[in-house]
């Protein structure tokens, strides 16, 4: 089904680990996107990215990197994980750049130990 | 820093009645986008209003949008049970950087 892939779904990390959270759309969306959802809170953006090559820096980037290499790819990859960064994480990805709504995936529930 | 904040933050209704959650934002916008969540899932995009426009139809929703007060509200007409769900209204600015900016959410419950 097309859509926006994350894998995985859930993940407990140590702290000082290192990991890469997968996100992927088969829609040939230009802008992808990287949220986080902390309880009772609405989403941060963390980092975006308007197209192959191009990424940029959201609200919340510190303690992530980014990259994109090919139009459907777009990982998350946190350095070196910190409790702070447990969360639940979601990927959004949209035809265009700020003019339609986003399809968003299913989340990976991060835990930071 | 938030640019849509939503009221009330928790809303409780019966089967049949309707709900009305408001959103509001700091700064210019080119549109404002509603979405639903639902416990444990990623967001579903329900319905997209431009700044231009000030009031959309889809279905049971119906969104206004007021930019000289910069804020919008939604509506479901007689709701469902499975309206149960988390609403967040999003800005997409009209200047800089082009990425939504979401509120915190009402938590809308329909009782059967």
């Amino acid at each position: 089904n097309a859509g926006v892939t994350q894998t995985p779904k859930f993940q407990v990390l140590k702290t000082g680990q290192s990991m890469t959270l997968q996100c992927a759309q088969d829609m040939n969306h230009e802008y992808m996107s990287w949220y986080r959802q902390d309880p009772g809170m609405g989403l941060r953006l963390i980092h975006y990215s308007v197209g192959a090559g191009i990424t940029d820096q959201g609200e919340v980037p510190n303690g992530y990197n980014v990259s994109r290499s090919t139009t459907e790819d777009f990982p998350l990859r946190l350095l070196s994980a910190a409790p702070s960064q447990t969360s639940v994480y979601f990927c959004a990805s949209s035809y265009t750049y700020g003019g339609d709504g986003y399809t968003f995936g299913s989340g990976t529930r991060l835990t930071v130990v | 820093s938030q640019q849509g904040e939503e009221d009330p933050q928790a809303l409780s209704i019966q089967e049949g009645e309707n709900a009305t959650m408001n959103c509001s934002y700091k700064t210019s916008i080119n549109n404002l986008q509603w979405y639903r969540q639902n416990s444990g899932r990623g967001l579903v995009h329900l319905i997209l209003i431009r700044s231009n426009e000030r009031e959309k139809h889809s279905g049971r929703l119906r969104v206004t949008l007021d930019t000289s007060k910069k804020s919008s509200s939604l509506l479901i007409t007689a709701s469902r049970a499975a309206d149960t769900a988390s609403y967040f209204c999003a800005a997409m600015m009209d200047t800089g950087r082009r990425a939504l900016t979401f509120g915190s959410g009402t938590r809308l419950q329909v009782q059967p």
